[in-house]
């Protein structure tokens, strides 16, 4: 089956480090995607993990285990305007990408 | 910057009227999408396209349909609106390679009363 496992909300305070686990489990695995969505609005594209390791992008990094089925991602110096969705979708190949509901992440000050 | 267009930010609708649903691409992308969103649910596909008059149904295809006659356009019907199609629809789409990232549309939020 496909499942995908992240919590449902988080909550950190601004300036801190906050790191947003996913557990997945898809039938085929072609990599995985984080996409940020602000309410109301379209998901935007974070970060992209085909190999397992640590991709660091400014503030955002994302992490791979293939073998454990397990994805986290990591903010740092957070900001009350990273206040959103974040979403952990694996792709279990072409065209195949399975989203979840996502983590809801408040920022305070 | 690729910009994915649709065509209304919100709409309301009467149940069993026909509903269009217009999505543009400016990037000359292959692949275009169509996705609903609710509460507390993942997104999920409606209908892809993979090329112009190509459609290939997804995870959730009763009660609608899709049309592609031009690369930049991919439109999605609901023949017969239900109460139950009220939803947050997404449009995206991604050039045609593998694990390509979706570029998404701002959306439409249908209410079907």
């Amino acid at each position: 089956g496909q499942n995908i496992d992240q919590p449902t909300e988080m909550t950190a305070t601004e300036g801190a480090i906050v790191q947003i686990n996913c557990t997945y489990q898809t039938s085929g695995f072609n990599g995985l995607f984080w996409y940020q969505q602000h309410a109301g609005e379209a998901p935007t594209f974070l970060s992209y993990n085909v190999l397992d390791g640590l991709e660091e992008k400014g503030r955002f990094s994302s992490f791979l285990s293939r073998s454990k089925g397990y994805s986290y991602l990591l903010l740092k110096e957070l900001q009350m305007k990273d206040s959103a969705s974040y979403l952990c979708v694996p792709s279990g190949g072409y065209n195949k990408l399975i989203f979840g509901a996502g983590t809801r992440l408040a920022v305070h000050p | 910057d690729v910009k994915v267009t649709q065509s209304s930010r919100y709409l309301v609708k009467r149940t069993g009227e026909k509903v269009f649903l217009e999505c543009v691409q400016d990037m000359d992308h292959e692949n275009m999408f169509w996705y609903r969103q609710d509460p507390g649910l993942g997104l999920r596909l409606i209908y892809f396209s993979y090329d112009v008059k190509m459609k290939e149904k997804g995870d959730i295809p009763e009660g609608y349909s899709v049309s592609r006659e031009k690369k930049e356009r991919f439109s999605l019907i609901l023949e017969s609106a239900s109460t139950n199609q009220t939803s947050m629809y997404l449009c995206a789409s991604s050039r045609a390679r593998t694990n390509e990232k979706l570029f998404f549309g701002s959306g439409t939020q249908l209410s079907v009363l």
